[in-house]
């Protein structure tokens, strides 16, 4: 079946630090690909997306690539600041299926 | 907006009682969720629907059931609580199929403690 595989937390760095949250996932055929996003005290919240193999979902300046040959998407952001400090989930969702389903989660926190 | 709610932020709950957690959206959304959230666990799905009374298993569908008589409500029904269902529940909805309708909507979630 389905399933996403993502880095363990947790994850502190500095702020403007580089970030990478590695994501790979396992789906028979075309699956569409997500980044959530949960703040302290909040729900959680779509932060980018891609539906097919070679998009890249942007947003909030994250970004994730589509990779198919690596079955990958990993989540970057050039700069990180503090208010990204959150748990990010890496979700799919299989080509003919109406689930969707999530990583462990990856908590992130940011250094002033 | 879309507003999806779930009817209790805490609930606490004894060991065999028969637990209701109620969800209900404003968008008319076909699909809708039920994940439970644990530490390193991350969310698991229980059950979904995608219409009235149609219902599907997701991966941890035991000890669970569900209702939905109305598009806007989707209930999960705990038949005897015990204490590994202490948890914290998170409903969610989204449009029907299609690719621009892949963002789900979260509530805010139900912490359930079952002593």
């Amino acid at each position: 079946g389905n399933s996403v595989t993502q880095m363990e937390g947790p994850v502190t760095l500095s702020e403007e630090a580089f970030l990478t949250i590695n994501c790979t996932y396992t789906a028979t055929g075309y699956p569409s690909l997500f980044w959530y996003v949960q703040y302290p005290g909040e729900g959680l919240q779509l932060l980018l997306k891609a539906t097919k193999a070679d998009d890249k979902g942007s947003n909030k300046g994250f970004e994730a690539t589509y990779r198919k040959e690596t079955t990958s998407f990993h989540l970057e952001k050039g700069s990180v600041q503090v208010s990204d400090s959150a748990v990010y989930f890496c979700a799919l969702r299989g080509s003919s299926a109406s689930k969707i389903i999530f990583g462990s989660g990856t908590r992130l926190s940011i250094r002033p | 907006d879309v507003k999806v709610t779930q009817s209790s932020r805490y609930l606490v709950k004894r060991t065999g009682e028969k637990v209701f957690l109620e969800c209900v959206q404003d968008m008319d959304h076909e699909n809708m969720f039920w994940y439970r959230q644990d530490p390193g666990l991350g969310l698991r799905l229980i059950y979904f629907s995608y219409d009235v009374k149609m219902k599907e298993k997701g991966d941890i569908p035991e000890g669970y059931s569900v209702s939905r008589e109305k598009k806007e409500r989707f209930s999960l029904i705990l038949e005897s609580a015990s204490t590994n269902q202490t948890s914290m529940y998170l409903c969610a909805s989204r449009p029907g199929q299609g690719a621009t309708n892949e963002k789900l909507f979260f509530g805010s979630g139900t912490q359930l403690s079952v002593l």
